[in-house]
């Protein structure tokens, strides 16, 4: 167990429609970053934050978007789905050093 | 634009074996390498990680091997088990609190 809560675990939703995934970090992590993990491909990063600002932005679809709360849990939303989002969501977070910590990940399929 | 180049993207070995997974980067600003093991439906996990100015580390089976002149690092995991059956991915980034670059993974398979 990292220490990083993801919820939903799982999440079916139709074309269109909007979500929101939710994480929270390790106790003391104030930075945490987003990634997009679709079948047999790798870690594709959209956003880190640290400490309540954005601090870098990857391959980030205009339709997503993130925050960081002042209790350091995370949202990342994502609207106007489409089939080709479905994929696994996962969160990390991170003290120093570039080790992360990832979640256990929200599965996303999209009908 | 891959800054961290991974290879091979899937590797077979027997049981006892010891695969090598090599990864090569580019930006020479890049001072911590991390390895990450993720098994099906996880998360990634750190595995062992390693700075530039060390040209080799061992946790328990895993060995990381770094090659600062050369911009490479690679994962050797000896006496490989059906256990260590797992994507690998390799990782550089810059100082603390940095955006992490992700090799494309290594699917690996060991067989009894």
């Amino acid at each position: 167990d990292s220490g990083v809560t993801q919820t939903p675990k799982h999440l079916i939703t139709a074309t269109g429609q909007r979500v929101t995934l939710r994480c929270s970090p390790r106790s003391g992590d104030l930075s945490v970053y987003w990634y997009q993990q679709s079948l047999d491909q790798g870690l594709q990063f959209l956003i880190q934050y640290y400490n309540g600002e954005e601090r870098a932005k990857g391959n980030i679809l205009e339709r997503f978007s993130a925050q960081q709360f002042p209790d350091l849990h995370s949202e990342l939303n994502l609207s106007s789905l489409e089939l080709g989002d479905s994929a696994l969501y996962f969160c990390a977070s991170s003290p120093t050093s570039g080790t992360q910590y990832f979640g256990p990940g929200t599965r996303l399929t999209v009908l | 634009q891959q800054q961290v180049k991974q290879s091979p993207q899937s590797l077979i070995v027997q049981k006892g074996g010891i695969p090598i997974i090599n990864c090569a980067y580019e930006n020479t600003a890049f001072d911590y390498f991390p390895w990450y093991q993720q098994f099906p439906g996880k998360g990634p996990a750190l595995l062992i990680a390693i700075r530039p100015d060390v040209s080799e580390k061992k946790e328990g089976r895993f060995t990381i091997s770094f090659n600062k002149s050369a911009k490479q690092f690679s994962l050797h995991i000896m006496d490989s088990q059906p256990g260590d059956s797992a994507t690998y991915f390799c990782a550089a980034s810059i100082g603390g609190y940095q955006k992490v670059t992700f090799g494309i993974g290594t699917k690996l398979q060991v067989i009894p």
